[in-house]
C-alpha cells in the first residue's frame, strides 16, 4: 500500500535553518492531510493539518503546503530547533463519511535530525 | 492537556493466548481507533469505532480481533489467539468531530 509516500527516510538540518519534509500521495479521494511528530517510546503527536480546500496552513514555526495538482504536500519548520529532532509522519484521510470513520493512511516517516 | 492513555506499555504473551489491550480515550471524544506498527514498517489502520459500533475495519482486522467499549471510558482491543506476526506497537487514537486524531503512547505487544 503506497498511497502515501515519504521518499526521504532521513534529513539532517543545521539549527536555525529551515527544515522541509516532503510527502506524496496517489489517492485523489484524500481531502485532509496531517503531519505528526513522533519521539521514541511515545505515540504520534499531532502537529498541523490542512484541508484540500486550502493550499497553505501556518501555525507558529510550522507551515504545511498542499499542491493538489501534483498530489504533494510539504512541512516547513523555521527556524529549526534541536527539540524538533524526531520522526515526522505524513498522513491522509478521506471525507468524514456517514459514520465518520476517517481512517488515516500514513507515510513511512522521515527522521529529522537538527544539528547544533 | 487531556491525553489518550494506553495500558499496559508492554505486554508479553505466549503464542495462541488471548490478549486485551486497553485504552482510555480523551473524555469528550466520539471516534475511536486502533492502529499498529510492526517494527520497521508503516503505521497501519486496524479499526474505527463510533456510536458503539465498528465503522470501518481493515483486512488485518480479521475474526481474531475484536473491539469493545465496555463502559463510558475504556476502549479495548482483544486478540483472541495471538500469532507471532501480531508482535507490534499498538496505538489507540480518538477524536472529536471535525478534529484531528490524538494518539496514545502505544502498547508494545511481544508474542513468544
Amino acid at each position: 500500500d503506497q498511497q502515501v509516500k515519504q521518499n526521504s527516510p532521513s534529513l539532517s538540518v543545521q539549527e536555525g535553518r529551515i527544515s522541509i519534509l516532503n510527502c506524496d500521495y496517489t489517492n485523489s479521494m484524500f481531502d485532509y492531510f496531517l503531519w505528526y511528530k513522533k519521539y521514541p517510546a511515545e505515540g504520534p503527536t499531532f502537529l498541523i493539518s490542512i484541508s484540500s480546500i486550502k493550499d497553505k496552513n501556518e501555525d507558529g514555526r510550522f507551515t504545511v503546503f498542499l499542491n493538489k495538482s501534483a498530489k504533494h504536500l510539504s512541512l516547513h519548520i523555521v527556524p529549526s530547533q534541536p527539540g524538533d529532532s524526531a520522526v515526522y509522519f505524513c498522513a491522509a484521510s478521506g471525507q468524514e463519511g456517514i459514520q465518520g470513520a476517517q481512517k488515516l493512511v500514513f507515510g513511512q516517516g522521515t527522521r529529522l535530525t537538527i544539528n547544533p | 492537556e487531556p491525553e489518550v492513555t494506553q495500558t499496559p506499555s508492554h505486554q508479553v504473551t505466549q503464542m495462541g493466548q488471548e490478549v486485551i489491550l486497553r485504552c482510555v480515550p480523551i473524555s469528550n471524544h466520539l471516534y475511536f481507533y486502533w492502529y499498529r506498527q510492526i517494527l520497521g514498517q508503516k503505521v497501519e489502520f486496524l479499526v474505527s469505532f463510533y456510536n458503539n459500533e465498528i465503522s470501518e475495519k481493515s483486512e488485518i482486522f480479521d475474526d481474531q480481533f475484536s473491539v469493545e467499549r465496555p463502559d463510558g471510558s475504556n476502549f479495548t482491543l482483544k486478540i483472541r489467539s495471538t500469532k507471532l506476526e501480531d508482535s507490534a506497537m499498538y496505538f489507540c487514537a480518538s477524536r472529536r468531530s471535525l478534529s484531528p486524531q490524538h494518539f496514545g503512547d502505544g502498547t508494545r505487544l511481544s508474542i513468544l
